[in-house]
């Protein structure tokens, strides 16, 4: 079946330093690929989103491309913020028929002043 | 931005006891899901919901749950005889358009189901 495979957390970075939370995963067919948020005490939130294979996606200054030949969506900020400390789930959908998300575990991303 | 919501935050329930959990997905959107993330763990798919049936569901997904929509705006998840190990936070979302793999799901901020 469908999995997704997320690098463990926690990660501590200081505010301004470069951000990567590396992101695989094992699908049939061609997946559409995600990356949610969810900040404290709160729920989950599209971040970005690549449908096909060389897509980038991008919003608030983070970034994940498709690769399909390493099947991996790595997510990426080039100068992180103290407000970006949060959990953030890659997750797949689109294969096997339906809609439903397959999650990875999730990585804590801390950032400090 | 249109949201969606679930009621109640938090719900503490004796074992044995039935809980209905609400949520209301936004107003255009077709397709319903539920998911449960059980603490430390992660986001685990439930069931989805598309035209008054449901379309796809889960191992977890046993006799004991069931979903509806009883009018046109709410979409509940009832679970009839809590286990202990149903403690999870549960999470609804909805996405506009039906079936499309692409279309992003929109979560609500969850209930926290405590069994006592």
């Amino acid at each position: 079946g469908d999995s997704v495979t997320q690098m463990e957390g926690p990660v501590t970075l200081s505010e301004e330093a470069f951000l990567t939370i590396n992101c695989t995963y094992t699908a049939t067919g061609y997946p559409s690929l995600f990356w949610y948020v969810q900040y404290p005490g709160e729920g989950l939130q599209l971040l970005l989103k690549a449908t096909k294979a060389d897509d980038k996606g991008s919003n608030k200054g983070f970034e994940a491309t498709y690769r399909k030949e390493t099947t991996s969506f790595h997510l990426e900020k080039g100068s992180v913020q103290v407000s970006d400390s949060a959990v953030y789930f890659c997750a797949l959908s689109g294969t096997g028929g339906g809609n439903k998300l397959t999650f990875g575990t999730g990585t804590q991303l801390k950032v400090e002043l | 931005e249109p949201e969606v919501t679930q009621t109640p935050s938090h719900q503490v329930t004796q074992m044995g006891q039935e809980v209905i959990l609400r949520c209301v997905p936004i107003s255009n959107h077709l397709y319903f899901y539920w998911y449960r993330q059980i603490l430390g763990q992660k986001v685990e798919f439930l069931v989805s919901f598309y035209n008054n049936e449901i379309s796809e569901k889960s191992e977890i997904f046993d006799d004991q749950f069931s979903v509806e929509r009883p009018d046109g705006s709410n979409f509940t998840l009832k679970i009839r005889s809590t286990k202990l190990e149903d403690s999870a936070m549960y999470f609804c979302a909805s996405s506009e358009r039906s079936g499309e793999s692409n279309q992003p799901q929109h979560f609500g901020d969850g209930t926290r189901l405590s069994i006592l």
